[in-house]
C-alpha cells in the first residue's frame, strides 16, 4: 500500500523559498506505473495543482507557478521535492503531495494523497 | 487552460436522500474526469476516476456519469459519513484543473 508523508519548514518568510519533501513508503518512486505531484489550498479554499514529475524527471508546472517552482526526484531515497520562490501571503496554504497512478488508458487521478502540511508564509 | 463549473457550491441534504452534483467543463475532455471526497482537516480522496469507474473500496453508492463537457457524480443514499465536500478535476490536458467544490451539508 503505497503512503506518503509530506515534511518541511512550517513557516517561510516572504520572498524566501519554500522547501518541501515528499517521501514514498509502500513502493518505489522509480515505478514506471506512476506520475508524482504537488496540490496546494489555501486556509477554507479549493484546490490548486502545483506540477508534476515522473521517475525519469519529465516534469509538468501550473503556468501560473511555472517561473517560481521547481520539482525534481531523487530515486535514492525515495522521495520528491517541492521548491516555491519569492514567497508572499498568498502561497499560504496546506501543501499535499499524492501519487498519480497510470493505468492502462492513462491517468487516474491522485491516489493516494499524503495527509498535508500547513505552510504560513509570514515575516 | 480547462475552466471548470461544479455546481451547487453548497447543497443541503438528509440522510437516505439521493444527490447529484454538477461539473461543466469550458471544453471538452473526453471521460478524463475524476472525483474527490475532502473531509475537514483531511486530505481528499479519490472516489471515481475516468468518469464513471469507482475506485477500489469506494461504496456502490457513489456513481459518476458524462463524457465531453458534461459530468455528475451522484450518491444514491446519502449516509452519515458522506457529509464532506467534493471536487471535480480534469486531466485531460495541462494545467489540471479542479472544481470549486461542493459541501454536502446536513439539512
Amino acid at each position: 500500500q503505497l503512503q506518503l508523508q509530506e515534511s518541511g519548514p512550517g513557516l517561510v518568510k516572504p520572498s524566501e523559498t519554500l522547501s518541501l519533501t515528499c517521501t514514498v513508503s509502500g513502493g518505489s518512486i522509480s515505478s514506471s506505473s506512476y506520475y508524482w505531484g504537488w496540490i496546494r489550498q489555501p486556509p477554507g479554499k479549493g484546490l490548486e495543482w502545483i506540477g508534476s514529475i515522473y521517475y525519469s524527471g519529465s516534469t509538468y508546472y501550473n503556468p501560473s507557478l511555472k517561473s517560481r517552482v521547481t520539482i525534481s526526484v531523487d530515486t535514492s531515497k525515495n522521495q520528491f521535492s517541492l521548491k516555491l520562490s519569492s514567497v508572499t501571503a498568498a502561497d499560504t496554504a496546506v501543501y499535499y503531495c499524492a501519487s498519480i497512478p497510470i493505468a492502462a488508458a492513462g491517468v487516474v487521478g491522485f491516489d493516494p494523497w499524503g495527509q498535508g502540511t500547513l505552510v504560513t508564509v509570514s515575516s | 487552460v480547462i475552466w471548470m463549473t461544479q455546481s451547487p457550491s453548497l447543497l443541503s441534504a438528509s440522510t437516505g436522500d439521493r444527490v447529484t452534483i454538477s461539473c461543466r467543463m469550458s471544453q471538452g475532455i473526453s471521460s478524463y474526469l475524476a472525483w474527490y471526497q475532502q473531509k475537514p482537516g483531511k486530505a481528499p480522496e479519490l472516489l471515481i476516476y475516468a468518469a464513471s469507474t469507482l475506485q477500489s473500496g469506494v461504496p456502490s453508492r457513489f456513481s459518476g456519469s458524462g463524457s465531453g463537457t458534461d459530468f455528475t457524480l451522484t450518491i444514491s443514499c446519502l449516509q452519515s459519513e458522506d457529509f464532506a465536500t467534493y471536487y471535480c478535476q480534469q486531466y485531460y490536458s495541462f494545467p489540471w484543473t479542479f472544481g470549486q467544490g461542493t459541501k454536502v451539508e446536513i439539512k
